[in-house]
This record gives structure tokens, C-alpha cells and sequence, in this order.
């Protein structure tokens, strides 16, 4: 069935670089997502990238696509308190979103 | 108003009442998806409308779970005879095309 993984912990330190990956199960996903969510607050849209894409890059993010091993990867540079959050990745199908469990990333100084 | 509003945002029920949670999509926006976020959970899909195609309901737990959208805009989703394993937050969101939903603030509902 439909599914993504990723994993649910992530500690840098502040400055650094973050890298959270997922994989994906459903091949026809055209469209993946990367959501974030702070402490007691809704899901904000991070940025997307089309299947047809390998990479994209906004401001300190940097999106990464394998298509053929069904992997994604999202850098944020320069990793800020204010990024602690949790991070969640998802794959578009035809009609539904789905979600992965969420990696939950803490800064640390 | 510039985003996705749901209300009520918190509601507290009695085991066995219906409940009707309420979303206003983004003007414009053609896609309306229902999603529920249980306490330490990830989000699980409930139902999904686009335009005046049939809503996939495919997510829905239980025939006590239903949803309609009125005029392609509003939506409501309601939950007869509420249980306590109904208790989650519960999350709409709207899009106008594949790049990328808007999430409302969500309905916190407690079933006691």
C-alpha cells in the first residue's frame, strides 16, 4: 500500500546543516511535499517538488529527489532554534495526501 | 479571510453525541481534504473532495463519520454518536492546484 517513512528523531547543533530523509512506496506519487509543525501550531507548507525534479532550492532549504530509489531528502543550512520542529514528509497521489510520522528536529547551541 | 478557518477550535463532548466540525477553504480553492491528528500520531486521511467530482472517502473510520461540501466551498464533517477514541484534532485543508495544501488551524475535539 501507500506509505512513507522517515525517521522520527534528528539533534544538530545550531549553525549546522540538516538533513531529514523519507522514502516512498507509491510510484505514481507526482508530487511531494515537505510540511512543518511547531509546538501547538497548524502544518505549514515548506516547499514542493514535482517527480521530475531532482533538486530544488529555497532560500536554506534544498529539496532532494531520488525517483528511482523513491527517496527524499530535505537540507535546511544554517539550522536555527527556530527550527526546531517537526518535519513531515509527504507524497502526493492522484487524491490524497500522505503523510509520514513526522521527524522531530531539535536545535541545540 | 487569507487562509483555511475551522471552528469551532476546541470542542468537548459527551460520549455518544454528535458532533459537526465546520471549514472554510481558501476562496478559489477547488480541493478540500478532511485529515485527523491523534495525540504523539501522524495524520490519517479521511476523506478528500475536488470540484464536483465524488469525494473519495476512503479514509473514513465508520459510518459514524460523514462529510459534505456545500457549493464547492464550505464543508462540514460529522461525527454521530462521538467515542473517546474519537478524540483527536482534526485538520482540513484546502489547495487550487498540485503544489501544495493549506492547513486550517484544526478542531480539537475531546469525547468524554
Amino acid at each position: 500500500g501507500e506509505d512513507v517513512e522517515q525517521s522520527l528523531f534528528l539533534s544538530v547543533r545550531e549553525g549546522d546543516s540538516s538533513v531529514i530523509n523519507c522514502t516512498y512506496t507509491d510510484s505514481s506519487s507526482t508530487y511531494l511535499y515537505w510540511y512543518k509543525q511547531e509546538p501547538g501550531a497548524g502544518l505549514q507548507l515548506l516547499t514542493y517538488i514535482f517527480s521530475n525534479m531532482d533538486m530544488k532550492q529555497d532560500q536554506r532549504l534544498t529539496v532532494l529527489l531520488n525517483k528511482k530509489d523513491k527517496h527524499l531528502s530535505l537540507r535546511i543550512a544554517d539550522t536555527q532554534t527556530g527550527d526546531s520542529a517537526i518535519y513531515f514528509c509527504v507524497a502526493g497521489g492522484y487524491n490524497k495526501l500522505i503523510f509520514g510520522a513526522g521527524t522531530r528536529l531539535a536545535v541545540h547551541p | 479571510g487569507a487562509g483555511v478557518s475551522q471552528s469551532p477550535s476546541n470542542k468537548v463532548t459527551e460520549k455518544g453525541k454528535d458532533v459537526e466540525l465546520r471549514c472554510d477553504p481558501i476562496s478559489g480553492h477547488t480541493a478540500l481534504y478532511w485529515y485527523r491528528q491523534s495525540l504523539g500520531q501522524g495524520l490519517e486521511f479521511l476523506i478528500y473532495f475536488q470540484g464536483n467530482s465524488a469525494p473519495d472517502k476512503s479514509g473514513l473510520p465508520s459510518d459514524r463519520f460523514s462529510a459534505e461540501r456545500t457549493g464547492g466551498s464550505v464543508s462540514t464533517l460529522t461525527i454521530q454518536r462521538t467515542q473517546q477514541e474519537d478524540s483527536a484534532v482534526y485538520l482540513c485543508a484546502s489547495s487550487q492546484d498540485r503544489r501544495g495544501a493549506f492547513f486550517g488551524q484544526g478542531t480539537r475535539l475531546t469525547v468524554v
